[in-house]
């Protein structure tokens, strides 16, 4: 079945290091994203990239870096920088227009211990 | 620019009780997708419902319903002998004028039994 796989589900991370979230998707889908979800924030837009080798910058994307190397693969690095970074991460992908919506992955918990 | 209200943070209501969900949405666009996704505990987002703002009727799914009012820009969502499994956090969402989408806040649902 086609979908959207993240990994890992729960990641601790301890202060000070980069952590890498992988995020496959099998839909043939051309644009990726990442959000960023804290408790009563809703979702925010961290990159999103719509075509193999380019990305963007979306609303937070201080502390983080993305790569898109391969149509199939968004994966996101929270670098030291991001100051707080304990949150719960979801990957998205669309046919490349937003009004067709999103399919989304099941998210990858992080926490900096 | 898009914006997108759900005023409602948290509801609960009891097992059977009707429950309606609100969004209030703010666009310049004549033309626009309106979305309504759930978030189960899992962490998923599930699309639920996409609509045209050309198509002003009611849509019903089961016991799920939703009211498109473009008058008052609002697009509720209304379930009907609410259940335990239909508690969730609740996302209601436009796409902005860069194709990406916007989301709401959400709203967190609780069906107590």
């Amino acid at each position: 079945d086609g979908g959207i796989t993240q990994s890992p589900k729960y990641l601790f991370r301890k202060e000070g290091q980069n952590v890498t979230l992988s995020c496959e998707q099998n839909l043939n889908h051309d644009a990726m994203y990442w959000y960023r979800q804290d408790p009563g924030q809703g979702l925010r837009l961290i990159y999103y990239s719509q075509i193999v080798n380019d990305f963007q910058k979306g609303d937070i994307a201080e502390g983080y870096s993305v790569s898109r190397e391969k149509k199939e693969s968004f994966p996101l690095t929270v670098t030291s920088a991001q100051k707080n970074p304990t949150a719960f991460y979801l990957c998205a992908s669309s046919i490349g227009y937003g009004s067709y919506g999103y399919t989304f992955g099941s998210g990858t918990r992080l926490t900096v211990v | 620019a898009q914006k997108v209200t759900q005023a409602q943070t948290e509801i609960s209501v009891v097992e059977k009780e009707d429950v309606t969900l609100d969004c209030v949405y703010e666009t310049r666009d004549t033309t626009y997708y309106l979305f309504w996704y759930k978030q189960p505990p899992s962490g998923e987002l599930v699309f639920l419902i996409r609509r045209n703002s050309f198509d002003e009727q009611n849509e019903i799914s089961g016991r799920y319903s939703w009211n498109f009012q473009k008058s008052t820009s609002s697009f509720n969502f209304t379930i009907t002998a609410s259940q335990v499994v239909d508690s969730a956090v609740y996302f209601c969402a436009l796409p902005n004028r860069d194709d990406k989408i916007i989301f709401g806040k959400g709203t967190r649902l609780h069906i107590l039994p």
